[in-house]
Parts: C-alpha cells; structure tokens; sequence
C-alpha cells in the first residue's frame, strides 16, 4: 500500500522569505506522478506543482519549485519570497492514477 | 477549465438518513474520485470510478456506496448516516493531476 508522511504538521515563515515542506512516500509504482496541493480557508483544493517521477529535472513553477529525490523517495516543496497569499495547508500526493494524500502541513506567513 | 461541482457545500442530516452527495463535471473526464478529509488524517480515498457503471472500492469504503450512471455525474451514497460519518468530502476528476469540487461539509446530528 502507498503511504505519504508529511512530518511537519504546522510551519510558519516571515513574509518575503523562503520555506521548505517536506514529504516522503512509499509506492510499489514505477510510473508515477507526484504533486502538492494547497488548500486555502476557502476549503478549494488547488494545484500547486506536478512532477513525473521519470523526469530528473526538478519541477518550477513561479515562487514554487520541488526537489525530488527518487531514490530516497523524498519530495519537497520549496516556496520562495512567502507572500500572504500563500497561507494554506498544504498536501503532498504522489500516485498513477489514484493519488494518496499526505496527513498536511498549515503554513502560516507572518507579516 | 474542468469545472467539477459538488451540489451542495454544508449538509446536516439525522442519523440513520439516507444521503446523496452528487459530484458532476463538465468534461469527458472518465476518472473521478470521491474522498473525506478528516484533521490529522488528510484525504482518504472512499471509492473512485475509471468509467460509466464502474466502481472500485478505495481504503476506507464502508458505509459508503456509489452510483456512476452517467459519465459526468458520481454519486457518493451514504446508506443509513452515522455521527462518524460527519467530514468534508471531497470529489475530484483525474487528468494530469485531479481537478476537486469545492467540497461538501457534511454534519451527521
């Protein structure tokens, strides 16, 4: 069975500086994508960055960007230049075509 | 964009009522997904469907049923509502990475 740990259940960053989530997984799959989610108050689940697990080159997208370690089954999310915005919990979910979701972690950005 | 809509946002229903939460999307999506999301524990997966008339059971289906009778639409059914039964539920289509609805919150009294 697949399982996602998400250690950090909280994190808090200042504002304009730069975070890391972290997220390990265990997959018997050998073509998968990985990917992380952020839920905002407004409860919307949306789609921060996507990955295939085939690809080396880590994935960027704007002030997020990953860093996948396929060996050690690792998959961070790195958020640069915290905005207030970006306030939400967020979910790590690697998988084929059903995704299984870490536990979550809630940032929180001090002004 | 994939637009996937939940019907109704809160829902509090008795014990022992039946329950219908309608999931529909407006693309040929043939992946959908239903999960509850509980604190602490994130999502976990109820039951999902890889096409019309089909359905598999996820981890945690008990209690739980579904109907897909159409492509757009998966239903999630809950027989005879209990208090533990009281969650967020969360549908989603698959492709690429899942699209969700908005969520229903549903409270079991």
């Amino acid at each position: 069975a697949q399982t996602v740990t998400q250690s950090q259940p909280e994190m808090s960053v200042q504002e304009a500086e730069t975070v890391t989530l972290s997220c390990t997984y265990d997959t018997s799959e050998s073509d998968y994508y990985l990917f992380w989610y952020k839920q905002p108050p407004s409860r919307q689940m949306i789609l921060v960055i996507r990955q295939e697990a085939y690809k080396q080159q880590n994935a960027t997208e704007n002030r997020f960007s990953v860093n996948f370690q396929k060996a050690a089954k690792s998959f961070s999310l790195k958020i640069s230049d915290s905005q207030l915005g970006d306030a939400a919990m967020y979910f790590c979910a690697p998988g084929a075509q059903k995704l299984v979701f870490g536990q979550g972690t809630r940032l929180t950005i001090n002004p | 964009d994939v637009k996937v809509t939940q019907s109704s946002r809160y829902l509090v229903k008795r014990t022992g009522e039946k329950v219908f939460l309608e999931c529909v999307q407006d693309m040929d999506h043939e992946n959908m997904f239903w999960y509850r999301q509980d604190p602490g524990l994130g999502l976990r997966l109820i039951y999902f469907s890889y096409d019309v008339k089909m359905k598999e059971k996820g981890d945690i289906p008990e209690g739980y049923s579904v109907s897909r009778e159409k492509k757009e639409r998966f239903s999630l059914i809950l027989e005879s509502a209990s208090t533990n039964q009281t969650s967020m539920y969360l549908c989603a289509t698959m492709a690429y990475g899942y699209t969700f609805g908005s969520g229903t919150r549903l409270t079991v009294v």
